[in-house]
């Protein structure tokens, strides 16, 4: 078992739809909890970075944690054709940083 | 606003010969990290330096791969000889803390 997964997809939605992205993870010492986003042929660009259980919302965009299922999830609101990428969870422990990455999700959001 | 930096951003080789990646991190980031990137896959940590000093370099293949941060700026990740199966994304990130920034990436061909 992988300490990361994340359902690969491809994951098709029309414009304005509500889009919902998950990972699990079994190390229960990952304590920060990042979404990256990567566009093709590109590097990935930090999203949304929390550490404690709950919701943290940025503008179309919620994170959600829950450490006690070891769940997590990336809500996207009103997609838009330029949400169009893959999308990474990644996660670290308090003592090193190191982060473990999930495969990605590959999100198309069709105009 | 401030990003990593890597060259080339492309590179084709032929196996057995040599190749060497270059990143420079955002100014003042103490951490630096070399991440591999296999197609439809995360990123896999490489070599991860503190200031010029590895802190982890578990996962690098150490019969061809070498990486040095020799004043503890930038970093150069060195690849001899390169195999088929080194034909991959070799991406930069530094961060202060807990969050890691991303460079463009390498994307690496080896025929």
């Amino acid at each position: 078992q992988k300490e990361v997964e994340q359902d690969p997809g491809p994951l098709s939605v029309p414009e304005g739809a509500i889009v919902s992205l998950n990972c699990t993870y079994s190390n229960s010492a990952f304590q920060y909890f990042m979404w990256y986003r990567q566009y093709s042929r590109k590097g990935p660009e930090l999203l949304m970075y929390t550490y404690s259980s709950g919701n943290k919302e940025d503008g179309r965009f919620t994170a959600q944690v829950d450490k006690s299922s070891k769940y997590i999830s990336l809500f996207i609101r009103d997609s838009q054709p330029s949400d169009s990428a893959t999308y990474l969870c990644a996660m670290s422990e308090r003592s090193n940083y190191k982060l473990t990455f999930g495969k990605g999700t590959l999100l198309t959001v069709n105009p | 606003e401030a990003e990593v930096a890597q060259s080339p951003r492309y590179k084709i080789t032929e196996k057995s010969q040599a190749v060497a990646f270059w990143c420079d991190p955002i100014s003042g980031h103490a951490t630096l990290y070399w991440y591999r990137q296999i197609l439809g896959q995360g990123p896999e940590l490489l070599v991860q330096f503190q200031d010029e000093s590895v802190v982890d370099d578990s996962q690098l293949p150490k019969d061809r791969f070498s990486a040095e941060r020799l004043k503890g700026v930038d970093s150069t990740l060195k690849i001899q000889p390169a195999e088929l199966g080194d034909s991959a994304m070799y991406l930069c990130a530094s961060s202060l803390m807990e969050t890691q920034y991303f460079g463009p990436g390498t994307r690496l061909l080896v025929l």
